[in-house]
């Protein structure tokens, strides 16, 4: 079935860089995207999101973008802190939520201090 | 912390048995959306229940089964349980019926181990 992933299982960045995650969708009909944040031993915490009729959305420290195209969603952080050490889910949904959120495998990001 | 809240936060039992998960939504909050989190399957969507009543069905097992009581907070049940059960389950809850834009916020989970 049609599935969201993530091209990056791990990714490493230095202290104070900016950081940007990746993710590749399948389903066309999806209509709004969701980043959520991991650390470990707790639930998914929302990070930001976007719907399908934007291309491009930013928060405190980090932008989304969407390419409809050729179904592409990225999370950037902006000057990447400890702190931001957790693994990054991107998620969809399609249908006015019917299915719930589909979850890609999840980026683990390191900061190398 | 995001508000939601779930019970126990640990649960460890044996093959066959069965135990109940137990999850109070965000105040205000009228959705509960359980999901499953595994190495080998990632985080996938079981049920969600708005203001009562089933709303949207995943992958939930016939084994598996949940409720949403009058006072909004939501039960879990997991019954005949298999040793591939274990897995961290999160509740979400969000303020609608679902959909774009209705922001799910996730409880910190509770781990099963079945042995």
């Amino acid at each position: 079935g049609e599935s969201v992933g993530l091209h990056l299982p791990t990714l490493s960045v230095q202290e104070g860089d900016n950081s940007i995650i990746n993710c590749a969708y399948s389903n066309s009909a999806s209509d709004y995207f969701i980043w959520y944040k991991q650390e470990s031993g707790k639930g998914p915490q929302f990070i930001i999101d976007i719907r399908s009729n934007m291309d491009k959305r930013q928060g405190q420290r980090v932008t989304v973008l969407l390419n409809k195209t050729v179904k592409h969603l990225s999370l950037q952080i902006a000057a990447t802190q400890p702190g931001d050490s957790a693994v990054y889910f991107c998620a969809e949904m399609s249908g006015g939520g019917a299915d719930g959120l589909t979850f890609g495998k999840g980026t683990h990001l390191i900061i190398q201090p | 912390d995001s508000g939601v809240t779930q019970t126990p936060k640990h649960l460890i039992t044996a093959t066959g048995q069965r135990v109940t998960l137990r999850c109070s939504p965000r105040s205000g909050d009228l959705s509960v959306y359980w999901y499953q989190q595994s190495l080998d399957q990632g985080l996938q969507f079981l049920i969600q229940y708005y203001n009562g009543e089933e709303r949207a069905k995943g992958n939930i097992l016939e084994r598996f089964s949940a409720q949403q009581f009058p006072d909004l907070h939501s039960e879990l049940n997991l019954s005949s349980l298999e040793l591939g059960d274990s897995a961290l389950y999160f509740c979400a809850s969000s303020v609608m019926a679902g959909g774009s834009t209705d922001t799910q916020y996730f409880g910190p989970g509770t781990r099963l181990t079945v042995l």
